[in-house]
């Protein structure tokens, strides 16, 4: 069974602080990882992620992989308030079978950004 | 942009109503999805299909049923709503193209019941 660990669940900052989210899975066929960021509504996709040691970039937020290790992390600099938000990561598997397509999520890591 | 639309934002129901959940999304994605999200377990699959009429188990799909008859709407059914199925619902939708599987949500309906 596919599995993804996130941590921290949850975590408190101030604003400008940096901040790094983790991502741990066990995936039988592995294809790519996804972060997600989700506000009181719809997440929204932020990464995808299939080779490792490239690190994706928007504004301040990055992410890389690493699939020896078999993780991702998130980081965001200079957090603003706005950053405050449910992020979720989920691992797709590879083509073949009726599994494709299907995401495998964390149980997500609430982020609090006070002023 | 990819707009996933789903019926209702909040809904209360009785125990033992079957309950409707309807999603739509204009983008003609291949894959649709039904998820529940629960304070600390994540996001859960109820169902996925891959093509209209199409459907196969998710992680936990006792007590629900779906539904698509067509490639733009994948119906989330409750037979028989109980009370441990109060959750917030998810639906998203994806192209099947490797290179461009990614899931696009729907903004969520907390379902009550009481």
């Amino acid at each position: 069974e596919d599995k993804v660990v996130q941590s921290p669940l949850s975590l408190v900052v101030h604003e400008g602080d940096t901040v790094t989210l983790n991502c741990s899975y066990e995936v039988t066929n592995f294809r790519s990882l996804l972060w997600y960021k989700q506000e009181k509504k719809a997440p929204t996709f932020l990464f995808m992620l299939t080779s490792s040691g490239i690190e994706k970039k928007s504004g301040r937020l990055s992410s890389i992989l690493d699939k020896k290790e078999l993780f991702s992390i998130l980081n965001i600099t200079a957090t603003q308030t706005g950053d405050s938000a449910v992020y979720l990561c989920a691992v797709l598997p590879n083509a073949g079978g009726t599994s494709y397509g299907k995401l495998t999520f964390g149980q997500g890591t609430i982020l609090t950004v006070h002023p | 942009d990819v707009k996933v639309t789903q019926s209702s934002r909040y809904l209360v129901k009785r125990t033992g109503e079957k309950v409707f959940l309807e999603c739509v999304q204009d983008m003609d994605h291949e894959n649709m999805f039904w998820y529940r999200q629960d304070p600390g377990l994540g996001l859960r699959l109820i169902y996925f299909s891959y093509d209209v009429k199409m459907k196969e188990k998710g992680d936990i799909p006792e007590g629900y049923s779906v539904s698509r008859e067509k490639k733009e709407r994948f119906s989330l059914i409750l037979e028989s709503a109980s009370t441990n199925q109060t959750s917030m619902y998810l639906c998203a939708s994806s192209l099947l193209s490797v290179a461009k599987n990614i899931q696009y949500f729907g903004a969520g309906t907390r379902l009550s019941v009481l």
